[in-house]
């Protein structure tokens, strides 16, 4: 299996910081990534897909990059409603595996 | 509207089955490949299965054997037949759609129903 590990596991960050979450794949998947985010009792939101593809309706202020093994999702400048936690996902091959997410969190 | 309505989840002894639906409306289930994924209570995602749009199927190791995806076209719903429930199992249960022109992506979510085995 697949092992996606994301770092860092939280963060505290203020209104308008820059923000980056990096995930890390235990062997080569390409571009077969992908970013969710979750808030409090809610079902998981793609934000992004195949590592660099911004999902329609999401704001541009998020991004992702890289492929291989190594990761990034980059919020350029965090909104209030931006306050949730991130997965990244693997669709190289079953089984699809998440990383173990991302609190961000207010300052 | 394009969404997901999942349906079925319980509070269940150990050993005992439940079976869980997800009806789609906006899109059909047969022409997508279709997923469940869950969340144990503070824990994060766990990919349980897949079906795929020429029937076939894929399942997480912990689930191989005690868990069947399958499809109605005629209903328009998904559905995960869970049977020899553990303790384990416990967790709240989406259903997605993968978006196969998207990197297999799950694109669209529903709200998830509740799954507790306990006795």
């Amino acid at each position: 299996d697949i092992q996606m590990t994301q770092s860092p596991s939280s963060l505290s960050a203020s209104v308008g910081d820059r923000v980056t979450i990096t995930c890390r794949a235990s062997q080569s998947i390409s571009t077969y990534l992908n970013w969710y985010q979750q808030k409090p009792g809610k079902a998981p939101n793609l934000l992004i897909y195949a590592a660099s593809s911004l999902q329609s309706g999401v704001p541009s202020r998020f991004s992702g990059s890289g492929s291989g093994t190594d990761f990034t999702l980059t919020i350029s400048s965090l909104q209030p409603e931006d306050f949730a936690t991130y997965y990244c996902q693997q669709t190289y091959s079953t089984p699809w595996t998440f990383g173990q997410g991302t609190k961000v969190e207010i300052k | 509207e394009v969404q997901l309505v999942e349906s079925g989840g319980d509070l269940i002894q150990p050993g005992g089955s439940l079976r869980l639906s997800c009806a789609a409306s906006g899109f059909t289930v047969s022409g997508n490949y279709m997923s469940w994924v869950r969340q144990a209570p503070g824990e994060g995602l766990q990919w349980v299965s897949v079906s795929y749009s020429d029937g076939s199927t894929s399942y997480a190791d912990s689930v191989k054997g005690r868990f069947t995806i399958s499809r109605d076209s005629s209903k328009n719903t998904l559905y995960l037949q869970m049977n020899s429930l553990r303790a384990e199992d416990t967790a709240v249960y989406f259903c997605a759609r993968v978006a196969t022109g998207s990197y297999w992506a799950f694109d669209i979510w529903g709200q998830g129903t509740m799954v507790t085995v306990s006795s």
